[in-house]
């Protein structure tokens, strides 16, 4: 069946630290891949999506991806994190042409001052 | 611009009763998923609209019916409320086969 692993379900860090949150997908065909944020309160919104073309995407808010796919992963970085970087970061792959989401579990990222 | 719409924002139901979730797209967009969000989970595909018909389905059992009217907006339906359908309910928009998908900030679902 296909799955999406987050490796991490808690990330906590002191601000200006990197980030690096893992992602690994199971299925071996065309992928679209995608990492959204749910900020406290708030809808899950778009941070960076990958389609083809540079593995190395970015998003907003400083974010970047890489996808390797011999490796099936799509890892999320952040070179100096922020307090307001305090979220639910999700990794998302699409594997058909409708548009379905397998997300995967979450990970908590908490940012200290 | 409005982005997805979703209504009520918050919902408590009695186990046996049944709920129906609102949901409006973003403006121009003409198809609309649906997702269940369990606490601390990630959301799970219920199904998706598209031309007013259910085009394609996550593993919901058949207490899970949804609707999508003619200016695109979708109704999710589920009937028999058991205790574990307590969750975030999430819809999502997007222009026909389009990857990407716009979400509403969700209908919380609490079932007693």
């Amino acid at each position: 069946a296909q799955s999406v692993s987050q490796h991490n379900h808690h990330v906590i860090l002191s601000e200006a630290a990197s980030l690096e949150l893992g992602c690994n997908y199971s299925y071996g065909g065309t992928v679209n891949l995608f990492w959204y944020v749910q900020y406290p309160g708030q809808h899950l919104q778009l941070l960076l999506k990958y389609f083809s073309g540079d593995p190395l995407v970015k998003g907003i808010k400083g974010f970047e991806a890489e996808f390797i796919k011999s490796k099936f992963s799509f890892n999320l970085r952040k070179p100096s994190v922020q307090w307001s970087d305090t979220a639910e970061y999700f990794c998302a792959v699409i594997t058909d042409s409708w548009g379905k989401f397998q997300f995967g579990a979450g990970t908590q990222v908490v940012v200290t001052p | 611009d409005a982005g997805v719409t979703q209504s009520p924002t918050h919902l408590i139901k009695t186990r046996g009763q049944q709920v129906t979730l609102r949901c409006s797209p973003k403006s121009g967009h003409d198809t609309v998923s649906w997702y269940q969000q369990a606490l601390g989970q990630g959301p799970q595909f219920i199904f998706q609209y598209y031309e007013e018909e259910e085009r394609q389905r996550g593993n919901f059992p058949d207490r899970f019916s949804g609707h999508q009217f003619p200016n695109y907006s979708s109704e999710l339906n589920v009937n028999a409320l058991l205790l574990g359908d307590s969750a975030l309910y999430l819809c999502a928009s997007s222009q026909g086969t389009a990857p990407e998908q716009y979400f509403g900030p969700g209908t919380r679902l609490t079932v007693t």
